[in-house]
């Protein structure tokens, strides 16, 4: 069975600290993602990656970095974290390319900035 | 970005009783997939139907596609209280590129007993 790993369920941080969620996934997918979840504003894209070493912007990237060194590993990194990127972080993966195919998930990691 | 948007945003009914929950986009789609979040989790997969479908069942889920009205609908027919979760469409279309999902803002389903 598809398996997406995310590697904190909860976590709380104190503004202005260096925030590393990490995301693992054993289905040699090529594509992974990070969204955030807020209420009323249900999912928003910050970041995706389409193969190793490679990143695209989503559509809230401002914030946020991340870093694809491994197929099965995608890390998202909060520079210097902030109350206003309190949220529900889900991570997710697909096979192939375009939107054409099921996105599978993590079960998300509730994160509190202090 | 270009979102669907569910409606209604909350619905409740008892076991046993149909849902139904519907889906409008604004661009053009190649396809148009239905996913399921339970409290707390993650986003579960339930059903793709592409651009050149009209309808697609999966045991108690129907779904239907009208590309000239851009507008889906999914129907859960026979209700359990298990399926109290929030259900979220999402488009292939107006994102950055090919890759990712455009996902709606959700219906929230309860089903009581």
């Amino acid at each position: 069975d598809v398996k997406v790993t995310q590697s904190s369920r909860y976590l709380v941080k104190r503004t202005g600290e260096k925030v590393f969620l990490e995301c693992v996934q054993d289905m040699d997918h090529e594509n992974m993602f990070w969204y955030r979840q807020d209420p009323g504003l249900g999912l928003r894209l910050i970041y995706f990656s389409y193969d190793v070493k490679m990143k695209e912007k989503g559509d809230i990237p401002e914030g946020y970095s991340v870093s694809r060194e491994k197929k099965e590993r995608f890390s998202l990194i909060l520079e210097s974290a902030s109350t206003n990127q309190t949220s529900m972080y889900l991570c997710a993966s697909s096979f192939g390319v375009f939107g054409n195919q099921p996105q599978h998930f993590g079960d998300g990691t509730r994160l509190s900035i202090l | 970005s270009q979102q669907g948007e569910e409606d209604p945003q909350a619905l409740s009914i008892q076991e046993g009783e149909n849902a139904t929950m519907n889906c409008s986009y604004k661009t053009s789609i190649n396809n148009l997939q239905w996913y399921r979040q339970n409290s707390g989790r993650g986003l579960v997969h339930l059903i793709l139907i592409r651009s050149n479908e009209r309808e697609k069942h999966s045991g108690r889920l129907r779904v239907t596609l009208d590309t000239s009205k851009k507008s889906s609908s999914l129907l859960i027919t026979a209700s359990r209280a298990a399926d109290t979760a929030s259900y979220f469409c999402a488009t292939d279309a107006g994102s950055n590129s090919g890759y990712a999902l455009n996902f709606g803002k959700g219906t929230s389903l309860l089903v009581t007993p």
